[in-house]
């Protein structure tokens, strides 16, 4: 594998359901992402992990729960969502946060809630 | 506050015709550039990117891109549009400090 992977690809879950999106870089990056993507609107932060830890949580609700058990992986944890989460979920790394280096994204996990 | 604005949510060509998509950016600092493009189901690919040095930067699949300060523009060009072009497109900045600012991105049709 190279790059940023993503799984699963596709995911539907109903309100009630507990799933887990996991996203895996094979670059040696130190820094990983979360992103969600929604039709007609920009790109939207959910969270950010430098060397393990997490620096920023941009006001995303308590059903989103992210973890980062080292630097090559990055989990999604959802549960009791909303159809309103339904969206692409994005997984980037970069090499450094704090050197404003590029970002490689994965091909995204495509959620739709039931 | 940072902010981009893609001028055109949609933007048709005609194939072999110049692309061109607007991208523009408000930041008290020259922050650094880039532009990704979005194949159908698939995740963000970096076109090209700017940090310093040469304004004209060339990226990938035939594209390039102009950073003019004092228009606070990036725009994209690429000299002949191919079918394969047809995606959506992105502009982003990171100004200095953390983090990256994308813009909502300009749909590339390419008619035949």
């Amino acid at each position: 594998e190279t790059g940023v992977t993503q799984t699963p690809r596709h995911l539907v879950m109903g309100m009630t359901n507990k799933k887990s999106l996991k996203c895996e870089q094979h670059l040696g990056h130190n820094a990983m992402y979360w992103y969600k993507q929604s039709a007609k609107k920009p790109l939207e932060l959910m969270f950010v992990y430098s060397l393990e830890e997490r620096v920023e949580n941009n006001s995303v609700p308590s059903r989103f729960s992210p973890e980062c058990p080292n630097s090559s992986h990055l989990f999604l944890h959802l549960h009791t969502l909303q159809p309103e989460d339904s969206a692409l979920y994005l997984c980037a790394s970069s090499q450094d946060r704090r050197t404003r280096a590029e970002q490689y994204f994965g091909p995204g996990t495509r959620l739709t809630v039931t | 506050a940072q902010s981009v604005t893609q001028l055109g949510s949609h933007v048709s060509v005609s194939e072999g015709a110049l692309v061109l998509l607007r991208c523009n950016y408000s930041s008290s600092v020259p922050p650094y550039l880039f532009w990704y493009v979005q194949y159908p189901n698939q995740g963000l690919q970096l076109l090209l990117k700017y940090t310093t040095g040469a304004t004209l930067v060339k990226g990938i699949n035939g594209f390039e891109a102009e950073f003019k300060k004092s228009e606070t523009s990036f725009h994209l060009t690429k000299p002949s549009a191919h079918m394969s072009d047809a995606a959506e497109y992105f502009c982003a900045v990171s100004p200095p400090g953390n983090q990256f600012y994308f813009g909502t991105g300009t749909s590339l049709t390419v008619i035949p």
